[in-house]
């Protein structure tokens, strides 16, 4: 059964910092993975989509990695600002999605 | 375009109670998914349907029904809702294809009581 972990659970950071944020997943057969952010009480919107073929995604200041081998993801955000806080989450397509916990995200201005 | 539009976005029951979620995507999208999410558990897939006509069983379908009679539709039905399923129920809908995210829409906010 594909499990997905989040690390770390919640993360404070000031504002202007690069940040990593890490997902890692026990099965390595996926199709893809995917980085969401949800806003409190919204629903979730995609960010970046990685194919289990690629090696990694950028969007703006977002850079997303994949390392299919080594079970593993980062999302890179350069230069943090305080419109970033949100929980971020991870997901991988293996069929079908299973999504880990997140990470809560607070940028302090 | 709206999007994925979930209704109504919140409610509250009675033990026992039946209910019925409404899930409309307009991108002509073939998959369909419902979740629920909890404080501490995360995202888990309640049912998901890969075209019209079809469902299946996700990670914790107990107490849930769905059906998917129109392409755009997905509803999720709750028989005899009980407290452990107040939660915030979402609905995903994506196309077909490994490249494909997957798009949210904003939540039903249920209580059980």
């Amino acid at each position: 059964k594909q499990e997905v972990t989040q690390i770390p659970a919640a993360l404070s950071v000031p504002e202007g910092e690069n940040l990593v944020l890490n997902c890692s997943f026990t099965d390595s057969a996926i199709y893809n993975l995917q980085w969401f952010r949800q806003d409190p009480g919204k629903g979730l919107t995609s960010l970046l989509l990685i194919q289990s073929s690629q090696r990694e995604q950028t969007s703006g200041r977002l850079n997303a990695s994949l390392d299919k081998s080594s079970g593993r993801s980062t999302l890179y955000i350069a230069a943090s600002q305080p419109g970033d806080s949100a929980t971020y989450l991870c997901a991988v397509t293996s069929t079908p999605l299973v999504f880990g916990k997140g990470t809560r995200l607070s940028v302090i201005a | 375009n709206a999007g994925v539009t979930q209704t109504p976005k919140f409610r509250v029951l009675k033990t026992g109670q039946s209910m019925t979620l409404l899930c409309a995507q307009d991108m002509n999208h073939e998959y369909m998914y419902w979740y629920r999410q909890d404080p501490g558990m995360g995202l888990r897939l309640i049912h998901y349907s890969v075209g019209e006509g079809t469902t299946a069983k996700g990670e914790v379908p107990d107490g849930y029904n769905v059906s998917r009679l129109k392409k755009q539709n997905f509803l999720l039905g709750l028989e005899s809702a009980a407290p452990s399923q107040t939660s915030v129920y979402f609905c995903a809908s994506r196309r077909t294809g490994d490249g494909e995210k997957l798009f949210f829409g904003s939540g039903t906010q249920l209580s059980v009581l």
